[in-house]
């Protein structure tokens, strides 16, 4: 059972717009930042979005991060068969001396 | 560039232990937290302990505490993982990752498989 909440699946076709969502709680996401991670298969997690909508060099700008209150969300625009892969956000936690929470994952298809 | 190389994963016996390792590069490592996450086969992303950039700071999650043992050395760039008591929940790709305080981690390194079977 993951801190945070994402749908397990989500999925579009090329071209379509796509958002994931990440819902906390007010000890993680609601004073903490958001991170957002792509995995492909097979590799490790590479860091999409960070500080809640900031891209890192080299990260598309079809990708977008935004946060409101306890809750986050992660728009791809634009979709393309590259984007399937799975996707996990991740806050820090206030709670229990501090530590960093994970999502699920939510498995990107592209129809 | 920043680069995290684990290393020391493997097939271990119920109750045994492993030391991993995770050579950094391309960054200063005495300025930043360092984490270890796992992930169990077909799972998702579990993290499992911090290290504040002086070790003065460490934590655990619930599930390896007592067990487990995150250390550093700045003067080697190196971060590591003793793992003790191994079982077989255990089992999982170990992964080093750069963090900062309060900020969950940017750069992973590609991870080293621990298998803990009989």
């Amino acid at each position: 059972q993951s801190v945070l909440t994402q749908p397990p699946s989500a999925s579009g076709t090329p071209g379509q717009r796509v958002t994931i969502s990440c819902s906390g709680s007010s000890s993680n996401i609601g004073s903490n930042t958001v991170n957002w991670y792509q995995q492909l298969p097979g590799t490790a997690p590479k860091l999409l979005i960070y500080s809640n909508n900031q891209r890192p060099s080299g990260v598309p700008d079809r990708f977008s991060g935004s946060k409101s209150g306890t809750s986050a969300s992660l728009a791809i625009s634009g979709l393309q068969s590259e984007d399937e892969a799975d996707y996990y956000c991740a806050a820090w936690d206030d709670s229990l001396n501090g530590h960093v929470v994970f999502g699920g994952g939510t498995k990107l298809t592209v129809l | 560039q920043v680069q995290l190389v684990e290393s020391g994963g493997g097939l271990v016996k119920p109750g045994g232990s492993l030391r991993l390792s995770c050579a950094a590069s391309g960054f200063t490592f005495s300025d930043y937290y360092m984490s270890w996450i796992r992930q169990a086969p077909g799972k998702g992303l579990e993290w499992v302990s911090y290290i504040s950039s002086s070790s003065s700071y460490t934590n655990y999650a619930d599930s390896v505490k007592g067990r487990f043992t995150i250390s550093r050395d700045n003067a080697k760039n190196s971060l590591y993982l003793q793992m003790n008591s191994l079982r077989a929940e255990d089992t999982a790709v170990y992964y080093c990752a750069r963090g900062s305080t309060y900020t969950p981690p940017d750069y992973w390194g590609q991870g080293t498989l621990v298998t803990v079977s009989s």
